[in-house]
């Protein structure tokens, strides 16, 4: 079945370095979405991009969605203390008539001060 | 966000114990999910209702039965349930128009634990 991979997992980075978390589909994807889960938190919806190519940015956020609609990346630059969290895409499919959205594993993101 | 609620926030539960977790949402969405969140699967679709109409059981556990009486509520009835149940489960809201899905609402979540 369809899958959607998220890496890395787990990222450690000095408070001001840049991180990037990757997301790839198995299949074609016509959205990808992007939540932020803090610490004891719920996910929080961020963006969501539709075409192929498509670059948006939030701040020091920039999500992009690959030309073949299969892999998206978040890329945070200088990061803050209130970067912290856990980092989920969410890749929305039409399959078999129906449409789904699946979610990545995530990646959580720690600062070092 | 307030526009999507959860009762109750805590829950400690025997193994033979029946219990009911609650949703609400205020945000006008025609979809509402189920999702469980533990360490070793961080966000798992249990079920999806559409139209208060079940359009996705991802092959969950009879022991967990939902429950979707309108579009704004949803239920998730707990039943013998075992320890390796204990996770946070979280409900979520969308609007489905179309052929797409639009952003998920969450709640807070109900933080379990079976004993």
């Amino acid at each position: 079945g369809q899958q959607v991979m998220q890496i890395p997992q787990y990222q450690h980075v000095q408070e001001g370095e840049d991180f990037t978390t990757y997301c790839n589909s198995s299949t074609t994807l016509s959205n990808i979405q992007w939540y932020k889960q803090r610490p004891g938190g719920h996910p929080v919806f961020l963006i969501q991009l539709v075409k192929s190519g498509e670059v948006k940015k939030q701040k020091r956020l920039t999500f992009q969605f690959g030309e073949a609609k299969k892999n998206s990346s978040l890329h945070i630059t200088a990061t803050q203390t209130t970067d912290v969290g856990t980092y989920f895409c969410a890749g929305g499919a039409s399959m078999n008539r129906d449409d789904k959205i699946i979610f990545g594993k995530g990646t959580r993101l720690h600062i070092l001060p | 966000e307030t526009g999507v609620t959860q009762t109750p926030r805590h829950l400690v539960m025997g193994m033979t114990n029946k219990k009911s977790l609650k949703c609400e949402q205020h945000l006008g969405h025609n979809a509402m999910y189920w999702y469980k969140q533990s360490a070793k699967k961080p966000l798992e679709l249990m079920f999806v209702y559409n139209f208060k109409e079940q359009t996705e059981n991802n092959s969950v556990p009879s022991r967990f039965s939902p429950e979707c009486p309108n579009s704004s509520h949803l239920f998730l009835h707990l039943h013998t349930l075992q320890p390796e149940d204990s996770a946070l489960y979280l409900c979520a809201s969308s609007w489905i128009g179309g052929s797409s899905y639009n952003e998920q609402f969450f709640g807070p979540g109900t933080r379990l634990t079976v004993l």
